[in-house]
């Protein structure tokens, strides 16, 4: 069973540029996670979705980060316009149903300069 | 709200010592429990977990009591080996917040293992 699929692996882009980075979650899951990993605020839980609706956008730090779902296998977060502080690791997460184990992706290793 | 507090790292150890590392949680309701681990370069896999108190989880010589009277999840492995060597996060879902599936997660304890 193929697990959570992130891409891509690793981007260095320029302040100021749009990054996209995507996410297939597992087939079947209901919930879908965006997490962002950095060394001074570790692990934040950005947004996620339920059936593809996203439920809590509580942690998306600014209006420059938006996520979709468009459908029950791909998940999208934008950042627009990029900014060195927007450097991380970010990880997309599934899981089949409320109260059950989460599955992390390899995560997206995202620098700007 | 909900929280994990975990203990400082570096935790650095000889192979074969006796691990734990020290998680506490504060949650209303009846949250799960569980320990991640991230290998250098490498996303989080899941551990073990517990969904109830006095539950154990164990997976690969690691284990952890949900203890509820204590409100900790303390991680122990009887002998590490260098391979463990990784970083360990304890998280909680459920509990005050709900949300079903939220993670909320402690900072992570950085454990390295030396011959």
């Amino acid at each position: 069973d193929a697990g959570v699929i992130q891409s891509p692996r690793h981007e260095v882009t320029e302040m100021g540029q749009e990054v996209t980075l995507r996410c297939k979650p597992i087939s079947g899951h209901d919930y879908l996670f965006w997490y962002r990993q950095t060394m001074m605020r570790g692990l934040e839980l950005l947004i996620y979705f339920n059936n593809n609706v996203p439920i809590d956008d509580s942690g998306m730090p600014e209006d420059r980060f938006s996520a979709k779902m468009p459908n029950a296998s791909f998940s999208t977060l934008k950042i627009q316009p990029s900014e060195p502080r927007d450097s991380a690791v970010y990880f997309c997460a599934s899981s089949p149903r409320a109260g059950n184990t989460i599955y992390f992706g390899e995560g997206s290793w995202l620098t700007v300069v | 709200g909900d929280s994990v507090t975990q203990m400082e790292g570096p935790v650095t150890l000889s192979e074969e010592a006796f691990l734990t590392i020290n998680c506490t949680y504060t949650a209303t309701g009846y949250p799960s429990l569980f320990w991640y681990v991230q290998y250098p370069g490498e996303g989080l896999q899941l551990l073990l977990k517990a969904t109830k108190a006095d539950d154990k989880g164990s997976n690969k010589g690691f284990e952890a009591t949900y203890r509820k009277e204590t409100t900790s999840f303390h991680l122990e492995k009887g002998s590490v080996q260098v391979s463990d060597s990784a970083v360990y996060f304890c998280a909680l879902s459920g509990g005050f917040t709900g949300g079903g599936n939220k993670l909320t997660f402690g900072t992570g304890t950085q454990l390295k293992v030396e011959l």
